[in-house]
């Protein structure tokens, strides 16, 4: 079946590394998404990776997919208090019809 | 500036009401969603359209009506048969083609059944 699966909370002091970890089901998934939600607003796409790569790097994000093991992370490189936010991962869905199959989000905090 | 605008921001409604949101894109997007967020769930899908005067049930469609008789608009009606309506409603588009192009989403609209 389809699911995304996310820890709900992740707690980091500024400066640190974060890394936000996914995991889905769909191994015919072609494109897997990372966005981002800040409060009361719409999700907005942070990145994205297609299933033939291992990595992708976009200034602070680095995105690891390990297809194998359908594990997905995003990492957050010098975190900020405006990094703060809910984080969703998603994979496209490839049951014939365009959908996208969205985990729970992982709220991530950012502490002084 | 193209995108995406969902209204109201938020609404009340009595038990037994109809409520509709609105969905307009300028995008020139075929597909359009409406996705149901509820805390610590992830978003779930309740009706898409791939084209015009086309949609199709989500997973969660009992209790909601769509329609798409223009491009741009996909209004949705959340009706009195829906059990548990209070929740965070947000609408996408995206281009059309299997698996390809991003989800671009409204600001969201919080629907409150008092």
């Amino acid at each position: 079946g389809e699911d995304v699966e996310q820890s709900l909370f992740l707690s980091v002091r500024e400066g640190d590394s974060s890394v936000i970890n996914c995991t889905y089901t769909d191994s015919s998934s072609t494109y897997l998404y990372w966005y981002k939600q800040e409060p009361g607003a719409g999700l907005q796409l942070l990145t994205y990776i297609f299933s033939n790569m291992d990595m992708k790097q976009d200034q602070r994000l680095t995105v690891l997919l390990n297809k194998k093991d359908k594990h997905l992370s995003l990492r957050i490189a010098d975190t900020q208090t405006g990094d703060s936010a809910i984080y969703f991962c998603a994979e496209s869905f490839s049951g014939g019809y365009n959908k996208l199959i969205f985990g729970a989000g992982t709220r991530l905090a950012v502490h002084p | 500036d193209g995108g995406i605008t969902q209204s109201p921001k938020y609404l009340f409604r009595k038990e037994g009401q109809n409520v509709t949101l609105s969905c307009e894109q300028n995008l020139n997007h075929d597909a359009m969603y409406w996705y149901r967020q509820d805390p610590g769930q992830g978003l779930r899908l309740i009706y898409y359209s791939q084209i015009v005067n086309d949609f199709q049930k989500g997973d969660i469609a009992e209790g909601y009506s769509v329609s798409r008789e223009k491009k741009e608009s996909f209004p949705l009606t959340v009706t009195s048969a829906q059990k548990n309506p209070t929740a965070f409603y947000l609408c996408a588009s995206r281009t059309g083609g299997p698996n390809t192009g991003e989800l671009f989403f409204g600001e969201g609209s919080r629907l409150t059944v008092l």
